[in-house]
């Protein structure tokens, strides 16, 4: 099955400064890759995703690339603020799989701290 | 529009005691259903999904089971809880494969967990 790493496990970064997290995957099949973030306490919402046909997406101060080829896809923040402070789970799956769960392989997650 | 409810938030249970923890998704039909669990300070394990009625894939081996008796609805039991079934439970739904349009997991506000 597929086994999604992510890294790094914690990053801390100044207000205003980029963040980014980067996740392997190893079944090259996976063709969905989405970013969720969760604050304290709360359930994951999804932030971004990106599927295979494209190599970036972006939307306004977050953005995902892909390398199908490696294998490794990265969410970059820029211009980070402190409500920007949560854990980010990076995850793969495979979409148009008939009868099947699709779901989603998860990384295990980062820990990001914005200091004010 | 499409809503999840997942309850009870907040549960505190003896070891060896069940559980059942149940989840229900409205404004859709025939959409896939998941078990999380995140442990402390840790990633998300898938431990189900069920892409139909009565139709429950187990991801990891454990004393935890997982029924479907209605098309929206996905239950979580246990008959003796372990101190190691301690988590945070989240339950996820996301849109049938055959509708091709999205395979986002939307989830569920989460059940705190604490076996003591």
């Amino acid at each position: 099955g597929e086994n999604v790493e992510q890294h790094p496990s914690t990053l801390s970064v100044q207000e205003g400064d980029s963040a980014v997290i980067k996740c392997t995957y190893s079944d090259s099949a996976s063709n969905y890759f989405p970013w969720y973030k969760q604050e304290l306490g709360k359930r994951p919402q999804l932030i971004i995703d990106i599927r295979s046909n494209v190599g970036e997406k972006k939307d306004q101060r977050i953005a995902v690339t892909l390398n199908k080829t490696a294998k490794h896809f990265s969410l970059h923040i820029t211009e980070t603020q402190p409500e920007d402070s949560a854990v980010y789970f990076c995850a793969a799956s495979i979409i148009l799989r008939r009868n099947a769960g699709n779901m989603l392989t998860f990384g295990g997650g980062t820990r990001l701290m914005v200091k004010p | 529009s499409q809503t999840i409810h997942q309850w009870p938030a907040t549960l505190v249970q003896p070891v060896g005691s069940p559980l059942s923890l149940e989840c229900t998704v409205e404004g859709t039909s025939n959409p896939n259903l998941y078990w999380y669990r995140q442990a402390a300070g840790r990633g998300l394990q898938l431990l189900f999904y069920s892409v139909g009625i009565g139709q429950i894939s187990s991801e990891v081996p454990q004393n935890l089971s997982a029924s479907r008796p209605q098309d929206r609805q996905f239950i979580l039991s246990s008959k003796k809880l372990l101190l190691s079934d301690s988590g945070f439970y989240l339950c996820a739904w996301s849109p049938y494969p055959g509708l091709q349009k999205s395979t986002e997991a939307f989830f569920g506000q989460g059940t705190r967990l604490t076996v003591v």
